[in-house]
């Protein structure tokens, strides 16, 4: 069955340590993969996407990278903040005609200070 | 530049009422989509417009569940009759266009619970 699976357990860093989150996959062979932000009340907020000929994106303190063989991306936040605190959610395309993005279940980033 | 709004914010009725939210997405984008997100979990697609056309509902549970986006502007999405199992987020997004290289700009949803 297809499957998407991001760390269930709560992530705790220190301010000023890289936090490392993974996206793994199976049964998809995803085109693009998206990673998103969501706050506590809020809706999910965009921050990096991913194509599959890219093995890896930044954006400022982020750093995204997409391995097809291995079906994982990993993100990567460095020096961070505990602003940085939230959940983040991995989404890739289901492929197809359907042209829709399919959502993890989120990992919750709590940083220290 | 306005984001995705939604209302209301808060929604609690008794079920086997009816219920229904309001988005009206950012002004140009094309594509509206509605998510429900479950406690724990993440968006799952309910609906997908292409302008007025639905062009995926899939995953919308035809018998309670409808949705209109009248000129291809706001949309809105009904329950009827609520289920206890319906207690979710309902969020609504938008996208200049339907393809999954295009971020989509998600409103602060609808918490909806049924007692």
């Amino acid at each position: 069955s297809q499957k998407i699976e991001q760390n269930s357990e709560a992530l705790n860093i220190q301010e000023g340590k890289t936090a490392t989150l993974t996206c793994n996959y199976t049964n998809y062979s995803p085109a693009y993969l998206q990673w998103y932000r969501q706050d506590p009340g809020r809706g999910p907020v965009f921050l990096l996407l991913i194509r599959e000929n890219e093995k890896e994106k930044r954006k400022e303190r982020l750093k995204v990278t997409f391995d097809t063989t291995l079906k994982q991306s990993l993100f990567h936040i460095t020096a961070s903040q505990p602003a940085d605190s939230a959940t983040y959610l991995c989404a890739l395309d289901h492929g197809g005609a359907t042209n829709k993005l399919i959502f993890g279940t989120g990992t919750l980033l709590a940083v220290q200070p | 530049e306005a984001g995705v709004v939604q209302s209301p914010r808060y929604k609690i009725i008794e079920k086997k009422q009816p219920v229904a939210f309001w988005c009206n997405p950012i002004s140009g984008h094309n594509t509206l989509y509605w998510y429900r997100q479950n406690l724990g979990q993440g968006p799952e697609l309910l609906i997908r417009y292409e302008n007025e056309e639905a062009v995926d509902d899939s995953q919308l549970p035809k018998d309670r569940f409808s949705a209109e986006r009248l000129k291809g502007v706001d949309s809105t999405l009904k329950i009827q009759p609520a289920e206890l199992g319906d207690s979710a987020v309902y969020l609504c997004a938008s996208s200049p266009g339907g393809t999954p290289d295009n971020e989509q700009f998600f409103g602060p949803g609808t918490r909806l619970t049924v007692l």
